[in-house]
């Protein structure tokens, strides 16, 4: 899985907790993302990062916010969950942005929220 | 409308058979074009990745780019029981976004 963790990889919560899901990789990889998968939508960008402290939004960000405190670590917060944030999340990483270097995928963290 | 549209199957072909998947996409800006395979609870992993229009093989695997179509297929040839899965189209849009944007993946059980 090109070294790359994710935790939880399951999680059951209520409605309006706070959720952090944490995105470890060994690659030293610059650029990280965090995406949802979804029954019909494929795999939509909730929020990506090009370096430490560098983030930018994704289609869906509504509702999310990520924190890159290091090279390694790229965690995705849902401040207040709604039922709606129930998916399967996967963090994804790449040696560059754009066209030369494809994503590779971590095994996801699927979230329901009740 | 989306921009990359993908049929969700499922499609049930018997072991050793050639399989099609494709998608369609709708803008031209898409340059970058990639195939991926997913598991049941797995995340997605890449089998082609290929650039200019026409064919790419890599073993069983041959991936087909027509540009000015806007269509991309990947072919299985000798299906066996190990490729059932999801596969997923992805590409690039070569614009200020270079977005990865993906089709919403086809079910493939190949049958022993």
């Amino acid at each position: 899985d090109a070294g790359i963790t994710q935790s939880p990889r399951h999680k059951v919560t209520e409605t309006g907790t706070p959720v952090t899901l944490r995105c470890h990789q060994t690659e030293n990889h610059r650029y990280m993302y965090w995406y949802r998968q979804d029954p019909g939508h494929g795999l939509r960008l909730i929020h990506y990062s090009y370096g430490v402290k560098d983030t930018d939004k994704g289609e869906v960000s509504d509702g999310y916010s990520v924190s890159r405190s290091k090279t390694e670590d790229f965690l995705l917060t849902l401040e207040s969950a709604t039922s709606s944030q129930t998916s399967v999340y996967f963090c994804a990483i790449s040696s560059s942005f754009g066209s030369n270097q494809p994503q590779h995928f971590g095994d996801g963290t699927r979230l329901s929220i009740l | 409308q989306k921009e990359v549209e993908q049929d969700p199957g499922p499609l049930s072909v018997p072991e050793g058979a050639i399989v099609s998947l494709n998608c369609t996409y709708s803008n031209s800006a898409f340059q970058y074009f990639m195939w991926y395979r997913q598991y049941s609870r797995k995340g997605p992993e890449l089998l082609m990745y290929t650039y200019s229009s026409g064919n790419k093989e890599d073993g069983r695997f041959t991936a087909q780019v027509d540009k000015s179509s806007k269509y991309i297929s990947l072919f299985i040839r000798d299906s066996q029981p190990s490729d059932s899965a999801t596969y997923l189209c992805a590409m690039i849009r070569m614009d200020s976004s270079y977005k990865l944007i993906f089709g919403s993946g086809t079910r493939l059980l190949v049958r022993p």
